[in-house]
């Protein structure tokens, strides 16, 4: 399709529950990127994939945070033990080249709330 | 280091009023430079690319390399603009398209 689409849109979980969150990119779009938006300020950059390979992690921390882009599945972006400030939305992203080409598409975000 | 800066968090004015939304980076190489709109309620959409050097929706921005500034222009402001503005850096050197994002300004269109 030509969005990219987030499920789910909103998520709660209890402080040290696990948290998945889904991304489809836009058919062909080559690159994936995953950003972490709390409360409304700046957007921190997490990770991104070419096809199924890690292209960049470095805004990934390093405990508890995974993430995979498989072939014909959604990407996804998991959280073990889930803590407080792990509340934030997250926003999902394709490209179909270079970036400075095309810039970005966005989905409309996952807000996981912990509690 | 990199850094996107938007000094203003909120920027209002009245219909018809000239806007500028400010910009400034930091970054050590050549920048790609972007500008990213947030509807209420809608998802965040791309608006400019400095190296299109297009205007979209009456906004231009110019890329200054002497003060590092991509301030966003429209001369007339629209009620229909009042939206969230993100201003974003990418890399050219070693680019993984990592965005680099400021704080962003609200812009408010009054009537």
């Amino acid at each position: 399709g030509e969005e990219v689409a987030q499920t789910p849109k909103h998520l709660v979980r209890g402080e040290g529950q696990k948290a998945k969150l889904y991304c489809a990119p836009i058919k062909g779009h080559s690159y994936v990127f995953w950003y972490q938006q709390v409360l409304k300020n700046e957007f921190k950059f997490l990770i991104s994939f070419q096809n199924e390979n890690v292209f960049d992690e470095t805004g990934m921390p390093k405990e508890r945070f995974s993430a995979k882009c498989l072939p014909n599945s959604p990407c996804s972006l998991e959280i073990q033990a889930t803590k407080l400030e792990d509340s934030a939305v997250y926003f999902c992203a394709s490209s179909q080249r270079n970036v400075g080409d095309y810039g970005y598409t966005f989905g409309s975000g996952t807000r996981l709330t912990v509690v | 280091a990199q850094r996107v800066t938007q000094p203003e968090k909120l920027l209002s004015v009245f219909k018809g009023a000239p806007v500028e939304l400010k910009c400034n980076y930091s970054y050590s190489g050549s920048p790609e430079l972007f500008w990213y709109v947030q509807y209420s309620r809608q998802r965040l959409q791309l608006l400019l690319r400095h190296i299109s050097r297009e205007s979209i929706k009456g906004f231009t921005a110019d890329l200054n390399k002497g003060e590092t500034s991509f301030h966003l222009k429209k001369p007339f402001a629209q009620e229909e603009d009042s939206a969230m503005y993100y201003c974003a850096l990418s890399g050219k050197a070693g680019n993984t398209g990592k965005l680099i994002f400021g704080q962003g300004t609200t812009l408010q269109v009054k009537p």
